[in-house]
């Protein structure tokens, strides 16, 4: 079946520094997602991601997703201590298939 | 309204009880997900429904069973759970399963779950 792996599992950084996770479908995808959910929090979602080779921001942070469809990542800028959390990539197959969530990264920001 | 409710937020259960979570959404979102979340791990999905009908189900164990009443709602009745089934339970929802989902699942904010 379809497997999504993410690495880091964990990333440590001071306030300042830049962050950033990858994401990589075992299949092509039909669309990826991300996800950040907060320590206690439940999954929030952030973007997706469906055209090979799009690049979106939202302040901060840049997704991006590959030119064939199988691996993302998520690039934050300078981060804050509010980027703390585990981010979550989530990959979508064809047929309309449920999303498969990748193992997430679990960011903390010293500062 | 752009929120997915879920109650209650946490449940303390015995072995033998039976007890049901509910989940409730008014977006008109018809694919509607219960999702299985151990601490530090990814959420790990159960169920899905499809415009009330149950459209997958993950080989999850008899003693969870899900039911969707009507297009707002989504339970899952417990019975017999044991010690390991605790965790926190994740409904989302989202538009149809039809082509590229535009917005992504909107979570609840989950029923943290214990079974003593």
């Amino acid at each position: 079946g379809q497997q999504v792996m993410q690495i880091p599992q964990y990333q440590h950084v001071q306030e300042g520094e830049d962050f950033t996770t990858y994401c990589n479908s075992s299949t092509t995808l039909s669309n990826i997602q991300w996800y950040k959910q907060r320590p206690g929090g439940h999954p929030v979602f952030l973007i997706q991601l469906v055209k090979s080779g799009e690049v979106k921001k939202q302040k901060r942070l840049t997704f991006q997703f590959g030119e064939a469809k199988k691996n993302s990542s998520l690039h934050i800028t300078a981060t804050q201590t509010t980027d703390v959390g585990t981010y979550f990539c989530a990959g979508m197959g064809s047929g309309n298939t449920p999303l498969v969530f990748g193992k997430g990264t679990r960011l903390s920001v010293i500062a | 309204d752009t929120e997915v409710t879920q109650t209650p937020k946490h449940l303390v259960m015995g072995m033998t009880n039976k007890k049901s979570l509910k989940c409730e959404q008014h977006m008109g979102h018809r694919a509607m997900y219960w999702y299985k979340q151990k601490a530090k791990k990814p959420p790990e999905l159960m169920f899905v429904y499809s415009y009330e009908k149950l459209s997958i189900n993950e080989s999850v164990p008899s003693r969870f069973s899900p039911e969707c009443p009507n297009s707002s709602l989504l339970n899952l009745h417990l019975h017999a759970l044991q010690p390991e089934d605790s965790a926190l339970y994740l409904c989302a929802s989202s538009h149809p399963l039809r082509g590229p989902i535009d917005y992504g699942y909107t979570f609840g904010s989950g029923t943290r779950l214990t079974v003593v």
